[in-house]
């Protein structure tokens, strides 16, 4: 079956360095790629999206490009701030039974910026 | 609009009671999702319901679990005879029809004691 596995956490880091959280994936054919984010006390939000082999996603200056010959989506920053301290969840989506989507997840990981 | 919502945002209470989470997706989406997220682990997929058609059921865990959706509107996820491992927080997600994007409600913290 689908399986994602990402970096375990917690990462720490200071103001402004950069960061990267690993993601492989294992599925057949092609499956869509995401990174969801989940801020304190808040719900799950998108923050990127790959659809095909070589696609970047990229948002909020976060990047991660889809690399079907490693099988990974790994997440990238150049300068990460207080405010990006979250949880980042590493997922993919392949149709499955007509229009499911179904999303399976990586476990998370616990990104900490300090000052 | 309005975004997913979900209530009670917070539920404790004793094993072997009954539960009821509700779920409002966003208005036009026709595609709805329940997740589980037990703590330290990923999202696991429970049920997904599209339009009138049958329900992909093949995440819950056990007989315990149901849910209903009525029409392209509200979803209530039932939990039976609850138990200690049933504690988690329950998620609720929405998207387009024939569309890989799916967008998250805030979730219900359940807590059984």
């Amino acid at each position: 079956g689908n399986s994602v596995t990402q970096m375990e956490g917690p990462v720490t880091l200071s103001e402004e360095a950069f960061l990267t959280i690993n993601c492989t994936y294992t599925a057949t054919g092609y499956p869509s790629l995401f990174w969801y984010v989940q801020y304190p006390g808040e719900g799950l939000q998108l923050l990127l999206k790959a659809t095909k082999a070589d696609d970047k996603g990229s948002n909020k200056g976060f990047e991660a490009t889809y690399r079907k010959e490693t099988t990974s989506f790994h997440l990238e920053k150049g300068s990460v701030q207080v405010s990006d301290s979250a949880v980042y969840f590493c997922a993919l989506s392949k149709r499955s039974g007509g229009s499911n989507y179904k999303l399976t997840f990586g476990k998370g990981t616990l990104l900490t910026v300090n000052p | 609009g309005a975004g997913v919502s979900q209530s009670p945002s917070n539920k404790v209470t004793e094993k072997g009671k009954d539960v009821e989470l509700r779920c409002d997706p966003i208005s036009g989406h026709t595609a709805l999702y329940w997740y589980r997220q037990r703590l330290g682990q990923g999202l696991e997929f429970l049920i997904y319901f599209q339009g009138n058609s049958a329900p992909d059921k093949s995440g819950l865990p056990s007989d315990r679990f149901s849910a209903e959706r009525t029409g392209e509107s509200v979803s209530t996820l039932t939990i039976q005879r609850t138990q200690q491992e049933d504690s988690a927080v329950y998620l609720c997600a929405s998207s387009q029809y024939v569309t890989d994007t799916q967008y998250f409600g805030p979730g219900t913290r359940l807590t059984v004691l």
